[in-house]
């Protein structure tokens, strides 16, 4: 069935230092993977999503990189800011089937100044 | 643009008590969804819907039920509380892009007491 899990539930950086937040899923069939920031006291926040089709997209401050042979993705958060310190989601699904978006658990990250 | 609103921000009821959690989203999008978050845990999918007038079950629906009458609302109904249902609520949308994106944008939640 489908699964989306994350690595490690907490991560803590120092301010300025890149961060990196690990999410395995098992549904081989996932083809679309979003990551998701939830500041406490507040619903989840897009941050950046990919295809399957990709196996790297950039944003602003942000990198994902899938690699579907081990079904893993990761978040890369450049220059880790105070204002990053969040929980970090990753959700994936199955693009024209299921309408069903299925989260992990969710890594806590600290930036300490 | 609001963006997806929702109320009550806090509730506490007593076992048994029913009460129905609103949400609403001014962006014209599809599609709408009710999650639930509990402590430390990712979102477990409740209901969702396509379009007004349809909705399907989720990963648990059970003590829930939902509308859809109009593109904008999708209130989330509770007919019998049970402390299981202690959670934060989030109602979220999404409006389905060609090439097949979701960027599902969230309330900011309902936090439910039962007691």
């Amino acid at each position: 069935g489908e699964s989306v899990g994350l690595h490690l539930p907490t991560l803590s950086v120092q301010e300025g230092d890149n961060s990196i937040i690990n999410c395995a899923y098992s549904n081989s069939a996932s083809d679309y993977f979003i990551w998701y920031k939830q500041e406490s006291g507040k619903g989840p926040q897009f941050i950046i999503d990919i295809r399957s089709n990709m196996d790297k997209r950039q944003g602003q401050r942000v990198t994902v990189l899938l690699n579907k042979t081990v079904k893993h993705l990761s978040l890369q958060i450049a220059a880790t800011q105070p204002g990053d310190s969040a929980v970090y989601f990753c959700a994936e699904k199955v693009q024209g089937g299921s309408e069903k978006l299925v989260f992990g658990k969710g890594t806590k990250l600290t930036v300490n100044p | 643009n609001a963006g997806v609103t929702q109320t009550p921000k806090f509730r506490i009821l007593k076992i048994g008590q029913s009460m129905t959690l609103q949400c609403a989203q001014d962006m014209n999008h599809n599609y709408m969804y009710w999650y639930r978050q509990d402590p430390g845990m990712g979102l477990k999918l409740i209901y969702y819907s396509v379009g007004a007038g349809i909705t399907d079950k989720g990963e648990v629906p059970n003590g829930y039920n939902v509308s859809r009458s109009t593109t904008e609302d999708f209130p989330l109904r509770l007919e019998l509380a049970a402390p299981s249902q202690t959670s934060v609520y989030f109602c979220a949308s999404s409006s389905r892009l060609a090439g097949g994106g979701d960027t599902q944008y969230f309330g900011p939640g309902t936090r439910l007491t039962v007691l």
